[in-house]
């Protein structure tokens, strides 16, 4: 069965820099969420988007954006990199705010 | 406010014994509940959930949880566990409201031979 896909699945990026993160929801999924997982750390929600509108916001910094396109994947740009920002990003879908399934995660390292 | 707890952060049990992770939540109405588990630098794999109904439910891989109102619990349980078990156990809630989970800080389960 088809999964989230995220990539890059890993991202190195040097202070002050921008990265942007892509994830493919499952087909058919309306909901997407992002979460950041530091080391050590449980994920912690960032945001997510239903039918391509910002549906929650959780504990993004104002740094970071995100959207939902029209093919349902969603971007999260993320600009003046902190060594703080490096953690596992995650990204789930989900069909009408059921079931989260998660994607592999995108390891960002921030030297 | 919408909270997860996971008492134990790490658990080690000897192959073929019994398994029991921890999770209590406080939320103001009957949330949704999952268990979900992590595999060193993998992403999240929903091994069950709750929604309403049979208080216990049955997941993959030989996993079962039980859903406890009156305690606020729902504790994650395994008959017999095998090494392959060995990972990082997160419990969650729906928060109901944009749906964003809520997630314990997590079990790091340890299997020995």
């Amino acid at each position: 069965a088809a999964g989230v896909i995220q990539s890059p699945r890993h991202l190195i990026k040097e202070k002050r820099e921008t990265a942007t993160l892509k994830c493919y929801p499952i087909p058919r999924h309306d909901t997407v969420y992002w979460y950041q997982q530091g080391p050590g750390q449980d994920p912690q929600f960032l945001i997510s988007f239903y039918e391509k509108m910002q549906s929650d916001k959780g504990s993004i910094p104002d740094r970071f954006s995100a959207q939902q396109f029209s093919d349902y994947h969603s971007e999260l740009n993320m600009s003046s990199l902190e060594l703080g920002d490096s953690a596992l990003y995650f990204c789930a879908s989900s069909f009408r705010g059921y079931e989260q399934y998660f994607g592999p995660g995108t390891r960002l390292t921030v030297t | 406010a919408q909270s997860v707890t996971q008492p134990d952060i790490h658990i080690t049990v000897s192959e073929g014994a019994s398994l029991e992770l921890r999770c209590n939540y406080s939320y103001g109405a009957t949330p949704y509940l999952f268990w979900y588990v992590q595999s060193p630098g993998q992403g999240l794999q929903l091994l069950l959930k709750y929604f309403s109904g049979d208080t216990l439910v049955q997941g993959i891989k030989g996993f079962e949880a039980e859903f406890k109102r009156s305690q606020s619990s729902f504790n994650l349980r395994k008959p017999s566990v095998h090494w392959s078990d060995a990972a990082e156990y997160f419990c969650a809630v729906d928060g109901r409201t944009g749906n964003q989970f809520y997630f314990g800080t997590g079990t790091s389960l340890t299997v020995i031979p």
